[in-house]
C-alpha cells in the first residue's frame, strides 16, 4: 500500500521561504495533496496536484513533483508567523476512497 | 471553503463504554470519510460511506462503525472503548469535481479514561 514520508520539523526565519518535502511510494495517485493544521484545528486543504503536472503555483504557495523520484515539495514563499503549523501531504489510494498521510512537518517561523 | 461540521467538540468517555460521533458534510458531497488522528501522528482512514453504503474500510476492528444518512450527516460508533481510541476524529466530505478533493470538519476530541 502507499507510504508517505516527511521530514518532522521546520524552522524558519519570518520573511524566508520554506520548503517543506515528501516522498511517495505508491505512483499511482491520481491526485497528491497538502494540508494544514493548527493546533487543536482540523485539517484545512492548502493545495493539490494533478499527478501529471511537474508544478502548481497559488500565489505564496509552490508545489513541485518529481513523479521519477516520487518526490513531493510544497514551497511557502515569504513565511510569516500565522504559517507555523502542522504541514501534512497526502496521496489518494487507487481505488480513490482513502488518503494515505504522512506524519506531518512541524514549521516553525521565528520573528 | 469547508461547510464540515462536527459534534461534540470534545467528549470523555469511560474504558468499554459506547460513543457516537456526528458529522454534517457539505451540501452535494454525497460521500464522507473518516479518519482517526492519534496525538503526534497524521490522520488514518477509518471507512468512507457513499451514498449510504460502506466503500472502503481501514485497518480498525469491527467494533467501528458507521452510517450515512440522505440529509448528508453521518456518524461514527465507536463500541467497547480502549484507552487507545483516544484521538481526534475527523470526518471529511469529498468534492468528486475538483480534485476529488477531502474537505475536513474541525475534529472530536475523544479522551478514553
Amino acid at each position: 500500500g502507499e507510504d508517505v514520508e516527511q521530514s518532522l520539523f521546520l524552522s524558519v526565519r519570518e520573511g524566508d521561504s520554506s520548503v517543506i518535502n515528501c516522498t511517495y511510494t505508491d505512483s499511482s495517485s491520481t491526485y497528491l495533496y497538502w494540508y494544514k493544521q493548527e493546533p487543536g484545528a482540523g485539517l484545512q486543504l492548502l493545495t493539490y496536484i494533478f499527478s501529471n503536472m511537474d508544478m502548481k503555483q497559488d500565489q505564496r504557495l509552490t508545489v513541485l513533483l518529481n513523479k521519477k523520484d516520487k518526490h513531493l515539495s510544497l514551497r511557502i514563499a515569504d513565511t510569516q508567523t500565522g504559517d507555523s503549523a502542522i504541514y501534512f501531504c497526502a496521496g489518494i489510494a487507487p481505488d480513490g476512497n482513502k488518503l494515505v498521510f504522512g506524519a506531518g512537518t512541524i514549521l516553525r517561523v521565528k520573528s | 471553503e469547508t461547510g464540515v461540521t462536527q459534534s461534540p467538540t470534545h467528549l470523555i468517555k469511560t474504558r468499554g463504554q459506547q460513543v457516537t460521533l456526528r458529522c454534517s458534510s457539505q451540501s452535494g458531497h454525497n460521500t464522507v470519510s473518516w479518519y482517526q488522528q492519534a496525538l503526534g501522528q497524521g490522520p488514518q482512514f477509518i471507512f468512507q460511506y457513499y451514498r449510504e453504503e460502506e466503500n472502503g474500510r481501514g485497518n480498525f476492528p469491527p467494533r467501528f462503525s458507521g452510517l450515512q444518512f440522505p440529509n448528508y450527516s453521518s456518524e461514527l460508533n465507536v463500541n467497547a472503548l480502549e484507552l487507545d481510541d483516544s484521538a481526534l476524529y475527523l470526518c471529511a466530505s469529498t468534492d468528486w469535481g475538483e480534485g476529488d478533493t477531502q474537505y475536513f470538519g474541525p475534529g472530536t476530541r475523544l479522551t478514553v479514561l
